[in-house]
Order: C-alpha cells, then sequence, then structure tokens
C-alpha cells in the first residue's frame, strides 16, 4: 500500500489562481520530495525538503513539512496553463533505500 | 530531459511471453531503481541497484529480475507475463549513496502492453 496520500484527488482551477496539495504519509521519514507527472510521461522532481525543514521555496512553488502531523503542503502561485499535470509526493522513510510514492493529485488548469 | 533513457518507448507483447526493458543512467549517477506505475497499484517500487549490486527490493515479482551492468545500464526482465503486467515502467537514478535518499531523475518509461 501507498504511504502518501494526496488530497484532493483531483483538482480544478482557473489561471492565476493558486493551488495547493496535501500529502500525508505514515512513518518517520528522512525527506518527503514532489514530482509532477505529465500526461503519460516520466515523472519530474520538482523539490525535496529534509526532515528538519519547514518550509521551502522553489519559483513559483512553495512546500511545507510538518513532521508532527506527518504532512506536506505544496502550493503552486499565480498558475499557468502548462502547470497542468499530476503531482505526487514521495516519501524517503528513514533506513529505506527508496522512494514511497502517493496517488498523486491530478492538477487542471483552466484557461 | 533528466538523462535518463530508457527503451524501448512502446512495447506490445503476449501473454506468456518475456521481454527487457532497458535504462541507461544519467552520467555519473552509480543508483538505479525500477518503478512499474499501473491504473490500480500506482506508482510502486520494485528494485534498485548500486554500483552493480541489488540494495533494496520493493514489490518485484518472482517473474521479474533485473541487474545492473559494469558500464551501469540496467535491464529489468518480465517472465511469463501476463494481462495485468501491462503498465508504464519507469527507470530513475540517482548519485549518492543509496541511504542519503537523495533526488531521483527519471527517465521517459517504456509503455508494455500485454494481449
Amino acid at each position: 500500500s501507498q504511504q502518501g496520500e494526496e488530497d484532493p484527488q483531483a483538482l480544478s482551477i482557473q489561471e492565476g489562481e493558486n493551488a495547493t496539495m496535501n500529502c500525508s504519509y505514515k512513518t518517520s521519514i528522512n525527506n518527503l520530495q514532489w514530482y509532477r507527472q505529465n500526461s503519460g510521461r516520466g515523472l519530474v522532481h520538482l523539490i525535496l525538503i529534509r526532515s528538519n525543514e519547514r518550509e521551502k521555496h522553489s519559483g513559483r512553488l512553495r512546500v511545507t513539512l510538518d513532521t508532527s502531523k506527518k504532512s506536506s503542503s505544496l502550493l503552486i502561485t499565480a498558475s499557468r496553463a502548462a502547470d497542468t499535470a499530476s503531482y505526487f509526493c514521495a516519501t524517503a522513510p528513514w533506513g529505506a533505500q527508496k522512494l514511497v510514492f502517493g496517488q498523486g493529485t491530478r492538477l487542471t488548469i483552466n484557461p | 530531459d533528466s538523462g535518463v533513457t530508457q527503451t524501448p518507448k512502446h512495447l506490445i507483447t503476449a501473454t506468456g511471453q518475456r521481454v527487457t526493458l532497458r535504462c541507461s543512467p544519467r552520467s555519473g549517477d552509480l543508483s538505479v531503481y525500477w518503478y512499474q506505475q499501473s491504473l490500480d497499484q500506482g506508482l510502486q517500487f520494485l528494485i534498485q541497484y548500486y554500483n552493480g549490486e541489488e540494495r533494496a527490493k520493493g514489490n518485484i515479482l518472482e517473474r521479474f529480475s533485473a541487474q545492473q551492468f559494469p558500464d551501469l545500464h540496467s535491464e529489468l526482465n518480465l517472465s511469463s507475463l501476463e494481462l495485468g503486467d501491462s503498465a508504464l515502467y519507469f527507470c530513475a537514478s540517482s548519485s549518492r549513496e543509496p541511504l542519503n535518499q537523495e533526488t531521483q531523475y527519471f527517465g521517459p518509461g517504456t509503455r508494455l502492453l500485454v494481449l
């Protein structure tokens, strides 16, 4: 079973609005990563946040991590049509040499 | 472009057959990971190799096997194929020691269809 669960499963917003996606996980982690996948294509790494970090920014992306609640959020500001994709959180559990992916959030940006 | 290459891009075969998927990691990356993405199971970690040695196993079936060669490319072998093996198979690579669990760079995937 997946460790991470994204919420919502699907999100549709207007171009220019902000999009927020959430991820919850179950075990202690080394880091948490967000990836983007355009339909049927490979995953693109967006951002990595370590367990001792609370917030990280990269361009229009803002990621927060709350290890006490075992949750993370990804905020995309000023969304563009090109942001339409599926977004996955992936956790790197302590001592495990793998990434565990959630089911993803399907984001649609309407022009 | 992540720098990870996978061949072939598409593969159509019949049940009971055997196929080999190939992955070339980014230049300098020693770790290779294989993932399976299907509609019902999502993205599942299969197996990881580091510098030619198996380092971690996930939800990999006994009918599946993999290896990493001295030039660091990797192959995933799928045998006795079943309809349910139809999926996207991704390879990813990373540069660091496995326990550092750094960013993984994904290839474009191989889409396998078993008929």
